[in-house]
């Protein structure tokens, strides 16, 4: 088993430009979750799904974040237009019923 | 209040001592609990769930009080592999995971 698979490991951009975020979660998971984690506030969810379909986004700051998951085995975090502040480790997750949270090793993203 | 609160720490501790992490939580619903591991820029990975009765895992041993919402973890004769942060995790049936924002531990020789 792969495990769950991040794509870039590292991204630096540029202010205002547009970062994409990738992951392929573990075949068989019917649940896929992005989180984002900084000193300050540790390790928030972002927004969490369910059989592809988005069951809460209440933790995406705002609308230049948006999260899209096309099929099972596929999924994207979108953030456009980028800001300073949006500097962090994104991680995605996945799981099945009975099963624990299982992380990727995490998109570092600068913006600078 | 945040839903999951720990001692950030650090803890700071020789070989072979016995340390003690604990954390609360808000909800009085959650109903699963775990304790995460994460490594220095690394991704958290599951260390144990916790159980009402209490569990031990070799030299791990978590408890959980849900009158006082309560959870802890209970390492003996720390290891310097045993040096990260550690993350208390909380859930509700059909939700996702709330995570502490960690207790960092570190082992010295």
């Amino acid at each position: 088993d792969a495990g769950v698979i991040q794509s870039p490991r590292h991204e630096v951009t540029e202010m205002g430009q547009e970062v994409t975020l990738r992951c392929k979660p573990i075949s068989g998971h019917n649940s896929l979750f992005w989180y984002r984690q900084t000193m300050m506030r540790g390790l928030e969810l972002l927004i969490y799904f369910n059989n592809n379909v988005p069951i809460d986004d209440s933790g995406m700051p705002e609308d230049r974040f948006s999260a899209k998951m096309p099929n099972a085995s596929f999924s994207t975090l979108k953030i456009q237009p980028s800001e300073p502040r949006d500097s962090a480790v994104y991680f995605c997750a996945s799981s099945s019923s009975g099963t624990s949270d299982t992380f990727g090793s995490g998109t570092r993203l600068t913006v600078v | 209040r945040k839903e999951v609160e720990q001692d950030p720490g650090p803890f700071n501790v020789p070989e072979g001592a016995t340390v003690a992490f604990n954390c609360t939580y808000s909800n009085s619903a959650s109903q699963s609990f775990f304790w995460y591991r994460q490594d220095c820029r690394k991704e958290p990975k599951l260390l144990m769930s916790v159980y009402s009765s209490g569990n031990e895992d070799g030299r791990f041993t978590a408890q959980l009080n849900r009158a006082s919402q309560y959870i802890s973890l209970l390492i003996r004769d720390s290891k310097l592999s045993d040096s990260a942060t550690y993350l208390c995790v909380v859930n509700q049936a059909g939700t996702a995971l709330i995570f502490g924002k960690g207790t960092t531990l570190s082992v010295s020789s």
